[in-house]
């Protein structure tokens, strides 16, 4: 019974370049939460995605980065321009019903973004 | 979200009971506790869950008061590999999201 799956584990960048984080949800999750923790820092939540459907964003920054999890397929986290400063660790996270209160979320074992 | 309120530290010796608590006093009525910890920069484990009743598991157990304004996350026999920081979080609204403050982090001491 496989848990959250994240690839790569491990992404290194360039200044300018873009980064795609994937996620895959446990089996029967439909869906998925991502955080990212700066170094140093605790995780900060940055989006809460349903198949097709972003129902909370207000953790994502305004500009470079987006979100997606389509009908099939992993669900994306997308950092376009990276900058040194988007450094750091990003979770996923996934869930069997959406807000239900009892219903503990998941995590993979992280995507590790380094910008050069 | 309720918000949640944890030493910053705590020693444990290999062996005994590790006795991490939380408190919550603005939990509303039907918000969860919810027990994470997170082992150097893996991803955070959930260890579990309660509502109002005492709750066991395979990895702890969780005492929460009557009152529900605050709650104890027990290890019970502590080892080594338990060293982690551990975060009490009270997620609210529909969205379930989850908001980690600083934790406890835990050093079992050999």
């Amino acid at each position: 019974n496989a848990g959250v799956m994240q690839n790569p584990r491990h992404l290194v960048r360039r200044r300018g370049q873009e980064a795609r984080l994937r996620c895959s949800p446990m089996k029967g999750h439909s869906h998925v939460y991502w955080y990212r923790q700066l170094p140093e820092e605790g995780l900060k939540f940055m989006v809460y995605l349903q198949k097709e459907n972003i129902i909370d964003e207000s953790g994502m920054p305004k500009e470079r980065f987006s979100a997606e999890f389509p009908k099939e397929g992993p669900s994306i986290l997308r950092i376009q321009q990276v900058v040194r400063g988007d450094s750091a660790a990003y979770f996923c996270a996934s869930s069997p019903v959406p807000g239900q209160k009892n219903q503990p979320q998941h995590f993979g074992d992280g995507t590790r973004l380094s910008i050069l | 979200d309720a918000k949640t309120t944890q030493p910053t530290s705590m020693d444990c010796a290999e062996g005994r009971a590790a006795n991490l608590p939380c408190n919550h006093s603005t939990i509303s009525g039907n918000e969860y506790v919810y027990w994470y910890r997170q082992i150097h920069s893996q991803g955070p484990q959930y260890i579990i869950h309660g509502l109002k009743n005492n709750e066991t598991n395979e990895m702890a157990s969780l005492i929460i008061t009557e009152d529900r304004k605050s709650s104890t996350l027990i290890l019970p026999h502590a080892t080594l590999r338990d060293t982690a920081v551990y975060y009490c979080i009270a997620p609210g609204g529909a969205t379930n999201k989850l908001i980690f403050g600083t934790g406890t982090l835990l050093a079992v001491q050999p």
